[in-house]
């Protein structure tokens, strides 16, 4: 089975630019969500979607920061304008279950790299 | 509010020798425990949970976690550590998906 997919694994550009981060979850999984991992602040949630409708989005940092889930089989993570302080690791999850799901294990891409210069 | 400590950033131990990797949390109402692994540029790795039922659960790659409600702890063991197991080991909390500052465990060959 195909695992979560992230793209893209790397991602370098300028302070100012549009960045678009995407994810495609595993195939029937309900539940979506997008953290930041960074050293100084460690694995921060930043919002999650259960069955394509944003549910928590009280860790997306500012307005510069806005996430959709358009469809069960994609998400992306936009920043716009980026700022350096933006570097980090990104990383989608997917967990299966309904209403229950914080009962569930959560299923990890491999992440995007993202450095903003 | 709901909370995960791991009180310790690093933990060295011998191959061969049982690991511990602590976990204290901070929930309201019974709480859902999970405890995540991490390799090098990967994503998180789910290696067990705990939901309710028998304090000892059993989960992936010869881990375990013990439950302890006085405590409020749900620490993570193995009876023979192997260097494959160096890693970075996450403890979270399912109720609002907080997870642990990470405990960087060293296996010593």
């Amino acid at each position: 089975d195909a695992g979560v997919i992230q793209s893209p694994r790397h991602e370098v550009t300028e302070m100012g630019q549009e960045v678009t981060l995407r994810c495609k979850p595993i195939s029937g999984h309900n539940s979506l969500f997008w953290y930041r991992q960074t050293m100084m602040r460690g694995l921060e949630l930043l919002i999650y979607f259960n069955n394509n409708v944003p549910i928590d989005d009280s860790g997306m940092p500012e307005d510069r920061f806005s996430a959709k889930m358009p469809n069960a089989s994609f998400s992306t993570l936009k920043i716009q304008p980026s700022e350096p302080r933006d570097s980090a690791v990104y990383f989608c999850a997917s967990s299966p279950g309904g209403t229950e799901y914080s009962n569930q294990p959560q299923h990890f891409g491999d992440g995007t790299r993202l450095s903003i210069l | 509010a709901q909370s995960v400590a791991q009180p310790e950033d690093q933990v060295n131990v011998a191959e061969g020798n049982p690991l511990t990797v602590k976990c204290t949390y901070s929930v309201s109402g019974n709480p859902y425990l999970f405890w995540y692994v991490q390799y090098p540029n990967r994503g998180l790795q789910f290696l067990l949970k705990y939901i309710t039922g028998d304090n000892l659960v059993k989960g992936s790659y010869g881990f375990e976690a013990e439950f302890n409600k006085s405590q409020t702890s749900f620490h993570l063991k193995k009876p023979s550590a192997l260097v494959s197991d160096s890693a970075l080991y996450f403890c979270a909390v399912g109720q609002n998906f907080v997870f642990g500052p990470g405990t960087r465990l060293s296996v010593l060959p």
